[in-house]
């Protein structure tokens, strides 16, 4: 399968503990998206890489959040002192960065804080 | 980017054409239509985007009024897969991130 894939699919922690997710991305993909989704709501961006640069971060990434993209290839994003508001989805994207900017989605994190 | 307007659900007949309307009267020269849905529990799939002429692929028609201040997707047959959150986005390509401002989306059921 060469699409976005995410890691783990499913993870509940207890409230105060730290978490983190990987993003795999397409291979020929520069450009690297993290997402949150509520029950709900659309997507919310949180933050952009290309290549290896963190170029944006929202105002959604508290202190708490912090990402990484190592070598320009896989992705991380930590959650310390995880709190109950942090339980959504977590959405990574990949995309090129010439032509049409096609975003492609992986199948998400469900992140439960307890 | 601009903002859309779109309503919040819609039901659609299966086998027959599905007609999504999005409103964004405030799009400027340089953005384009995207539109992208989202079946429960996955993540977003793109399904087309637009500047000013309309557009079809495999999956969907784009129909853009000439004004450019709203815009037709049209699934020309759905099916009962059809059922899901469809997202009305529009983004410039110069000088931005490419990051995707979703709203609420029209939640589209098809029935049988």
């Amino acid at each position: 399968d060469t699409g976005v894939s995410q890691d783990p699919r499913h993870k509940i922690t207890k409230r105060g503990q730290n978490v983190t997710f990987r993003c795999d991305p397409i291979s020929e993909h520069n450009r690297l998206y993290w997402y949150r989704q509520t029950l709900g709501q659309g997507p919310e961006f949180l933050t952009y890489f290309q290549n290896e640069a963190q170029l944006e971060k929202s105002r959604l990434l508290s202190d708490r959040f912090s990402a990484e993209r190592p070598k320009g290839s896989f992705s991380t994003l930590e959650i310390q002192r995880t709190e109950q508001g942090d339980s959504a989805m977590y959405l990574c994207a990949s995309s090129l960065q010439q032509g049409s900017y096609e975003q492609y989605f992986g199948p998400g994190t469900r992140l439960t804080v307890t | 980017d601009a903002k859309t307007t779109q309503p919040p659900s819609m039901d659609c007949a299966e086998g027959r054409a599905a007609n999504l309307p999005c409103n964004h009267s405030t799009i400027s020269g340089n953005e384009y239509v995207y539109w992208y849905r989202q079946i429960h529990s996955q993540g977003p799939q793109y399904i087309i985007h637009g500047l000013k002429n309309n557009e079809t692929n495999e999956m969907a028609s784009l129909i853009i009024t000439e004004d450019r201040k709203s815009s037709t997707l049209i699934l020309p047959h759905a099916t009962l897969r059809d059922t899901a959150v469809y997202y009305c986005i529009v983004r410039s390509f110069s000088g931005n991130t490419g990051k995707l401002i979703f709203g609420q989306g029209t939640t589209l059921q098809v029935k049988p």
